[in-house]
């Protein structure tokens, strides 16, 4: 069964520090592997896109990075600040025609001060 | 530069009603679709659409139609609401070729009571 799961499922942090979201898929065909941040009462946009080739991406005070052998991928947030307080999501786009997307439940997020 | 329009943004049914959430895209995207957000459960796909008068049942579409008379426009319409369609609703559009970054609207919270 095609799943996404993340964790943890709730984090709080203090301002300045950074944290490590967690992403592990159990999806095929993969095509490529999306993190979403969705700001409560908005709709989620996208951080970032892993590819099956690549390891680590950033955007930002945002890294990604993809272990395709074991299924994994990770959202790094650095430097945390007040507006990071969001829910993140982790997406995994099968390969094929119809596009199907397999959503994790997110993780989210507060940043304190 | 609008990207995706969802209106209206809150809206209250009684049980039985019917009504249409209106969603448009400027970017002439050809992949439209639609979600609701409840939770616990993530996003999970509704109906979706490839093009112009193509449309396609997601993993839960009792209860919901949807038309594609043209690129920009995905109406989604409750035939009868029930009080589980209480939830919140994205409509999400994207290209159908090379990137599948999907483009959200605000949200529609729905309550049906």
């Amino acid at each position: 069964k095609n799943q996404v799961e993340q964790s943890p499922q709730s984090l709080i942090i203090l301002e300045g520090k950074n944290c490590t979201l967690q992403c592990n898929y159990t999806v095929s065909p993969f095509s490529n592997l999306r993190w979403y941040k969705q700001d409560t009462g908005r709709g989620p946009v996208s951080l970032t896109i892993m590819t099956f080739s690549e390891n680590t991406k950033s955007n930002g005070r945002y890294t990604a990075t993809l272990d395709a052998d074991t299924k994994q991928s990770s959202l790094h947030i650095t430097a945390s600040q007040l507006s990071d307080s969001a829910s993140y999501i982790c997406v995994v786009t099968l390969a094929g025609n119809n596009r199907k997307l397999i959503w994790g439940l997110g993780t989210s997020l507060a940043v304190n001060p | 530069n609008a990207g995706v329009t969802q209106t209206p943004k809150f809206q209250v049914l009684k049980t039985g009603q019917s009504m249409t959430l209106q969603c448009a895209q400027d970017m002439n995207h050809e992949y439209m679709s639609w979600y609701r957000q409840d939770p616990g459960m993530g996003l999970r796909l509704i109906h979706y659409s490839v093009g112009a008068g193509i449309t396609d049942q997601g993993e839960v579409p009792n209860g919901y139609n949807v038309s594609r008379s043209t690129t920009e426009d995905f109406p989604l319409r409750l035939l009868s609401a029930a009080p589980s369609q209480t939830s919140v609703y994205f409509c999400a559009s994207s290209y159908l070729t090379g990137s599948t970054e999907a483009f959200f609207g605000q949200g529609t919270r729905l309550t049906v009571v």
